[in-house]
């Protein structure tokens, strides 16, 4: 149990477009979903957190409005970049959780690649 | 501040036993996840400590100190499979997980 999916897996984008990423909870009902941004051999960035059906908590530093995120349901969020630029390349890891006390899973990550 | 260390890099062979260390300062305390990461891959959860003590399952081990702020992950009978990052992740007090920068076991045949 406790699947998470995320779509596309990969993308390639170019610069000023905007993409969006999906990320869905299968088997169960998040009352969280997390936003993580990871480069290569760095450890997780946490973006921003959202609970169904309010605003996200973007942490600091992260852009909200170029970041946009959206938790419509309990098994839906996603993340929007806009105006995309190369440096926005890089790899995107949704998780999901409920309850305050819950493990995180993961989902498969996007890999995105702004030219 | 709020801070996890953990080393950037560790070596074993298979077969052998490794631990890894986790050492955590945070503001307040609801427990300390492992999770495992393949390169290319998202983490996957290993194992949650909220009470001192070892708790075991299977191959892997997982031991918490709270009054040391301290971790240690145990791997036994390594695999090569386990060559991966292990990301220690400590929760604060409002529930957000404090990320370490992950340790990257390398398994030698």
């Amino acid at each position: 149990g406790a699947v998470v999916s995320q779509h596309p897996s990969w993308v390639i984008c170019k610069s000023g477009t905007s993409v969006k990423i999906e990320c869905r909870s299968l088997d169960f009902q998040a009352t969280t979903m997390f936003w993580y941004r990871q480069f290569p051999k760095q450890s997780l960035m946490l973006m921003a957190t959202s609970n169904e059906g309010s605003k996200a908590t973007y942490e600091q530093g992260v852009e909200k409005d170029k970041f946009l995120i959206n938790h419509a349901s309990l098994t839906l969020s996603t993340l929007t970049v806009t105006s995309a630029h190369p440096e926005d390349s890089s790899f995107y890891i949704c998780s999901a959780s409920w309850g305050e006390v819950g493990e995180q899973y993961f989902g498969p990550g996007t890999r995105l690649t702004v030219t | 501040g709020q801070n996890i260390d953990q080393p950037t890099e560790m070596t074993a062979t298979e077969g052998a036993i490794v631990q890894i260390n986790c050492t955590y300062q945070t503001s307040g305390f609801n427990g300390l996840f492992w999770y495992q990461q393949h390169a290319g891959e998202a983490p996957t959860f290993l194992s949650y400590n909220v009470l001192d003590g070892l708790e075991e399952k299977g191959r892997f081990s997982s031991f918490l100190s709270r009054s040391k702020g301290y971790s240690y992950l145990l791997l036994k009978e390594l695999q090569m499979k386990d060559s991966a990052s292990y990301l220690c992740a400590a929760m604060d007090s409002n529930y957000q997980l404090i990320w370490g920068a992950g340790t990257k076991l390398i398994i030698k045949p």
